[in-house]
């Protein structure tokens, strides 16, 4: 039950694009179709913003996008908005009804 | 619309024993499996334990395995966590989540802060 891998810190200026990281190994990330990603504000309940790699909710905006490859998947936000800076976490299923985040990534929007 | 609102978190001394609470409302609680997730300060989400929709199977997290237990009353609309020999690398906010069809937590609560000290 390893911590997933994401970078401690990405930051974008408004309008620009940032990818987030998320490593995991066969036994998760690349295990299964089942990473979902969360925004967390401070203070706040945590959001899900993916689910199934590359599914949005309704009412998150379609500038948040997924992707998966190997055991690596990312999150992808486009036209950043100051709204966006948070932290982001991704998460996996990893069998036997079990699952594991990854340590977490703090967006700056500069 | 869902919402999950956790309660019974406060401070006990190293070894001590709390129970969290989480009330449900806004969704067909027995229908979903449930989740407790922490996050201790300046640190990221823990996954920690998961409980089936009818409570006939209970998942946890190595970290509190053989300390934590995970309940749930449907007939209640609520979710439990026992936590007992607690540790001071347990203090943590302690969330609730709904799990969504997806292998997702689609809706989480506020948390509760749990302060393990002597």
């Amino acid at each position: 039950q390893s911590a997933l891998t994401q970078p401690r810190s990405v930051s974008g200026s408004p309008g620009q694009s940032v990818t987030i990281s998320c490593t995991g190994t066969s036994s998760d990330v690349g295990g299964y179709n089942y990473v979902s990603w969360y925004q967390h504000h401070p203070g706040k309940a945590p959001k899900l913003m993916i689910y199934d790699v590359n599914k949005r909710p309704s009412g998150v905006p379609a500038r948040f996008s997924g992707s998966e490859s190997g055991n690596t998947a990312s999150l992808t936000i486009s036209g950043l908005q100051t709204e966006d800076e948070a932290d982001y976490y991704c998460c996996s299923y990893a069998g036997s009804y079990t699952w594991v985040f990854g340590g977490g990534t703090k967006l700056t929007v500069l | 619309q869902v919402h999950l609102v956790e309660s019974g978190g406060g401070v006990v001394q190293p070894g001590g024993s709390l129970r969290l609470s989480c009330a449900a409302s806004g969704f067909t609680f027995s229908n979903y499996g449930m989740h407790w997730v922490r996050q201790a300060p300046g640190k990221g989400l823990e996954w920690m334990a998961s409980i089936r929709y009818d409570g006939s199977n209970k998942y946890y997290a190595d970290s509190v395995k053989g300390r934590f237990t995970i309940s749930r009353d449907n007939s209640k609309n609520t979710l439990y966590l026992q936590m007992n020999s607690l540790r001071a690398e347990d203090t943590a906010v302690y969330y609730c989540a709904k799990e969504g069809a997806n292998r997702d937590l689609d809706y989480w609560g506020q948390g509760t802060l749990v302060t393990v000290s002597s």
